[in-house]
């Protein structure tokens, strides 16, 4: 089963515009991590939150986590066509492997 | 080269046959896992190893197996393959500490 589910399940922008994808989960967990996949090709990790924090920010890239709703957002500000792909979430929790999303298919239209 | 090299990453093959997928790394990881890739349903887990003596199942196990011939070597065998395991097959890797997998390019597997 899976332990994340992402929303929206696709997401259609135009270039330029802020994308937020939201993540809900629901065991307890010690990290959520956020992944890229361009078509048919493997996962890229792009940023980890431990359930510590509540935000963390890499470039254009800013996530959010709050452990009181299980939650967690990824924010790509100032979208690009090449960041059109899927994107995954993904918990570490008690068990010794990450458990993902079904991912939430992001369109930036030029 | 990549860091986790999937061989192969396309293959066509029939019901009841014998496959094998192959991984490698070159991060020093010691830690492997495969996983499934089906339409809508995100990834999920099939097996993974924390070094050479420990593998363990995954969510999804029943059908399959694997090997870890060494560090840098995790591969998976479906025995008596089935239409319903035609699906892109993931190997990944990480370090002890969860900070992150890398993942191969993956193999699309279809069972005909």
């Amino acid at each position: 089963s899976q332990q994340g589910e992402e929303d929206p399940q696709a997401l259609s922008i135009q270039e330029g515009e802020n994308a937020t994808m939201n993540c809900s989960y629901k065991t307890s967990i010690n990290n959520l991590q956020w992944y890229r996949q361009n078509s048919g090709r493997g996962l890229v990790h792009l940023i980890l939150i431990r359930s510590n924090e509540r935000e963390k920010h890499s470039g254009r890239l800013r996530v959010t986590l709050d452990t009181s709703k299980k939650s967690s957002s990824l924010l790509i500000t100032a979208s690009r066509a090449a960041d059109t792909a899927s994107y995954f979430c993904a918990t570490s929790g008690s068990a010794r492997q990450l458990t993902f999303g079904s991912g939430t298919q992001l369109t930036v239209l030029p | 080269d990549a860091d986790v090299t999937q061989t192969p990453r396309n293959r066509i093959t029939k019901t009841g046959k014998r496959i094998m997928l192959e991984c490698s790394q070159t991060k020093g990881h010691d830690r492997m896992y495969w996983y499934r890739q089906d339409p809508g349903l995100g990834l999920r887990l099939i097996y993974y190893s924390f070094d050479v003596k420990d593998i363990n199942k995954g969510e999804i196990s029943d059908g399959y197996s694997v090997s870890r011939q060494a560090q840098a070597k995790f591969s998976l065998s479906l025995e008596s393959a089935i239409p319903n395991q035609t699906a892109l097959y993931f190997c990944a890797t990480s370090d002890s500490g969860f900070y992150g997998y890398t993942f191969g390019s993956g193999t699309r597997l279809t069972v005909v």
